[in-house]
């Protein structure tokens, strides 16, 4: 079946530095969607991308698609301390109503 | 507020006692899911719904129930609980099931089963 796989799946930073999540599916998608779980939180949605080899940016943080759209990533510029939490990628392939949540990948981010 | 909420918020529980966790969404929403997250696993599906009296199952459907009788509400029901049931679960809700809508969160509703 359709799987999505994160990594790393922690990461600790200085505060200041960059991060960056990958998130890969082992089949093609027809979108990928983003969530950010703060700690004791709920996962609350960032962004959708949809097209191949798609770049949004919100602030200090950069989605990319993959052009074959079966990956996609998520990088911070200077973190901050508020950007601590679990980043998920969330996937659904072509003519399917599921959507596949990958494993999630923890920031710690030290002042 | 547009909101999803669970209850309850925590439980503990003894095996084979038949618990229900509710779920009610305001927002006239039609897609409704459960998911367990645990650690190193991430949020997988239990089960969804696409409208009222249509249910499906996701990919870790085995000791779990729901229904969906009324558009805003989806109860996740543990008939005989289990210590592998041991979780974190939100429910959340989309307008749809289309491709382009994006999940609202329930706050989560911690179980220990003993």
């Amino acid at each position: 079946g359709q799987q999505v796989m994160q990594i790393p799946q922690y990461q600790h930073v200085q505060e200041g530095e960059d991060f960056t999540t990958y998130c890969n599916s082992s089949t093609t998608l027809s979108n990928i969607q983003w969530y950010k779980q703060r700690p004791g939180g709920h996962p609350v949605f960032l962004i959708q991308l949809v097209k191949s080899g798609e770049v949004k940016k919100q602030k200090r943080l950069t989605f990319q698609f993959g052009e074959a759209k079966k990956n996609s990533s998520l990088h911070i510029t200077a973190t901050q301390t508020t950007d601590v939490g679990t980043y998920f990628c969330a996937g659904r392939a072509y003519n399917t109503d599921k959507l596949i949540f990958g494993t999630g990948t923890r920031l710690q981010v030290f002042p | 507020e547009a909101q999803v909420t669970q209850n309850p918020r925590y439980l503990i529980t003894v095996t084979g006692k038949k618990l229900t966790v509710t779920c009610s969404q305001n927002m006239n929403h039609e897609y409704m899911s459960w998911y367990r997250q645990d650690p190193g696993l991430g949020l997988r599906q239990i089960y969804y719904s696409m409208n009222v009296e249509v249910t499906d199952k996701g990919d870790v459907p085995e000791g779990y129930k729901v229904s969906r009788k009324e558009k805003r509400n989806f109860p996740l029901i543990l008939e005989s609980p289990s210590p592998n049931q041991t979780s974190l679960y939100f429910c959340a809700s989309s307008l749809d099931s289309f491709s382009y809508n994006e999940q609202f969160f329930g706050p989560g509703t911690r179980l220990t089963v003993l």
